[in-house]
């Protein structure tokens, strides 16, 4: 396994454009989840999957934002009308469903894919 | 909205010198995890710590959990250059996502 993977890496848009990204999580991890990250700041999140389920979204996911996980395996998150507040590294998650107090091995992160906006 | 503080923000020391970072929260979490982040890359997982007042030594890094599960802190032994980096600790609410720091930016000087 080759770990979290997002494509694409940058990826340059003009306002008011559609842009997409895919994430595919480590094989055997049931949660994936989704995150933005500005410049200078930790991450945020953003919306997270149980499988195919969409389980939990953040108020920071407004309705141009959209996520699917159709097969419960790889992720896609779609931006329409893109605006330059949009313009960030968005990253992709994924762990195990099941983590004890024994066995947290955390998140695994994508490398993410940087958005500009211009 | 940030449930952790992260402090200092900002960090540059000599090779050799050694550092503590704290990470606070009015939050009580599940785990708390710490990651370090370089430029351009996604965050790696460095510990997870889930019990009140554990410690995990890491080489040179050793972090703590507070005994109320609110609060962390990292410190590094002797840092080299190659420990450079973004330092984040994120903090698990219950088994459903994980709320992260404003992070540490750490530099160390040859």
């Amino acid at each position: 396994d080759t770990g979290v993977s997002q494509n694409p890496r940058h990826k340059i848009t003009k306002r008011g454009q559609n842009v997409t990204f895919r994430c595919d999580p480590i094989s055997e991890h049931n949660r994936l989840y989704w995150y933005r990250q500005t410049l200078g700041q930790g991450p945020e999140f953003l919306t997270y999957f149980q499988n195919e389920a969409q389980l939990e979204k953040s108020r920071l996911l407004s309705d141009r934002f959209s996520a699917e996980r159709p097969k419960g395996s790889f992720s896609t998150l779609e931006i329409q009308r893109t605006e330059q507040g949009d313009s960030a590294m968005y990253l992709c998650a994924s762990s195990p469903y099941y983590q004890t107090v024994r066995t947290n091995y955390g998140y695994t992160f994508g490398s993410g894919t940087r958005l500009t906006v211009v | 909205t940030q449930l952790l503080e992260q402090s200092p923000q900002f960090l540059s020391i000599q090779e050799g010198e050694n550092l503590t970072v704290y990470c606070n929260s009015s939050s009580v979490f599940s785990s708390l995890q710490w990651y370090r982040q370089e430029p351009g890359e996604g965050p790696v997982l460095l510990v997870t710590v889930v019990t009140g007042g554990e410690v995990k030594k890491l080489k040179r890094l050793t972090f703590q959990f507070g005994d109320a599960r609110k609060d962390s802190s990292l410190h590094i032994t002797a840092a080299q250059p190659g420990d450079t980096g973004l330092y984040l600790c994120a903090g698990e609410v219950g088994a459903n996502n994980l709320f992260f720091g404003t992070g540490t930016r750490l530099t160390v000087i040859p």
